[in-house]
C-alpha cells in the first residue's frame, strides 16, 4: 500500500458527461500528479499541483482540469467525455516539488466511457 | 526532447533463469532514475531510485545499475511472482515532469 487513495476505483458514464475523480496523497506530501493510461499506451503525464498550485502541465486536454484543495488532496474533473478518454487515471504524490523525489502512485480509477 | 526506451518489450524466463531489462535515456541532465513494477490493472510501485552513473541498489532478486546514457534491472532467479511489467522514468535536470519508457512486460514461467 503506497499510503495514496485513489476514488472511485471504477467508473462508467456516458460520452458527453463529466466526472470527477478523487485523490488524497500520503501523508506529508505536497505534490500531487494526475497521470492516464491507455489501453496499450504508456503512463502519460497530465498535470502536477504542489501545495495548492499548479506546478507543471503535461498533455491535459482543455476538456480536463484539476486542483489542489487546503487540505492537500486533489480532484480531476473530466468533461464532454470521449469513447477515447476511457483510461485508467492514476494519481501520484512526492514529498516535495518533486525535484528529485520519488513520486508514489495509487491504485489507479478505471473510467470507461461508453 | 527527453525521451526513454525500453528493451525488449517483452521477456518470457523459464523460472530461475536470470536475465537484464534494458532502460535507455535521453534527457537534458537527469535529476533521478526511477524503476517501478506494475501489475496488471494496478498502481506502479516503487522499486529503486538512481541519481548518478554508477549507482547500484539492490532488493531481494532485482539490482537496478545506472550509466550516463542507460540503467538495467538485473533480475536474478526469477519466479513466477516477478511477473510483471516494469518501468522506467527519468526526470530531467530542466524541470520536474517525470518522463516514463512504454515498459517491459516479463512473464516467469515456472
Amino acid at each position: 500500500d503506497s499510503g495514496v487513495t485513489q476514488t472511485p476505483k471504477h467508473l462508467i458514464t456516458a460520452t458527453g458527461q463529466r466526472v470527477t475523480l478523487r485523490c488524497s496523497p500520503r501523508s506529508g506530501d505536497l505534490s500531487v500528479y494526475w497521470y492516464q493510461q491507455s489501453l496499450d499506451q504508456g503512463l502519460q503525464f497530465l498535470i502536477q499541483y504542489y501545495n495548492g498550485e499548479e506546478r507543471a502541465k503535461g498533455n491535459i486536454l482543455e476538456r480536463f482540469s484539476a486542483q489542489q484543495f487546503p487540505d492537500l488532496h486533489s480532484e480531476l474533473n473530466l468533461s464532454s467525455l470521449e469513447l477515447g478518454d476511457s483510461a485508467l487515471y492514476f494519481c501520484a504524490s512526492s514529498r516535495g516539488d518533486g525535484s528529485g523525489n520519488t513520486i508514489y502512485f495509487g491504485e489507479g480509477s478505471w473510467l470507461t466511457v461508453v | 526532447e527527453d525521451q526513454v526506451t525500453q528493451s525488449p518489450e517483452a521477456l518470457r524466463l523459464q523460472e530461475g533463469e536470470s536475465s537484464s531489462l534494458n532502460c535507455s535515456y535521453t534527457v537534458s541532465g537527469l535529476r533521478g532514475l526511477f524503476w517501478y513494477r506494475q501489475d496488471p490493472g494496478k498502481g506502479p510501485e516503487f522499486l529503486f531510485t538512481l541519481y548518478s552513473a554508477g549507482e547500484e541498489k539492490e532488493k531481494e532478486r532485482l539490482k537496478a545499475t545506472l550509466t550516463k546514457k542507460e540503467s538495467f534491472l538485473h533480475i536474478t532467479a526469477p519466479k513466477p511472482e516477478d511477473s510483471a511489467t516494469y518501468l522506467c522514468a527519468v526526470q530531467p535536470g530542466s524541470g520536474q515532469n517525470f518522463v516514463f519508457g512504454p515498459g517491459t512486460r516479463l512473464s516467469v514461467l515456472p
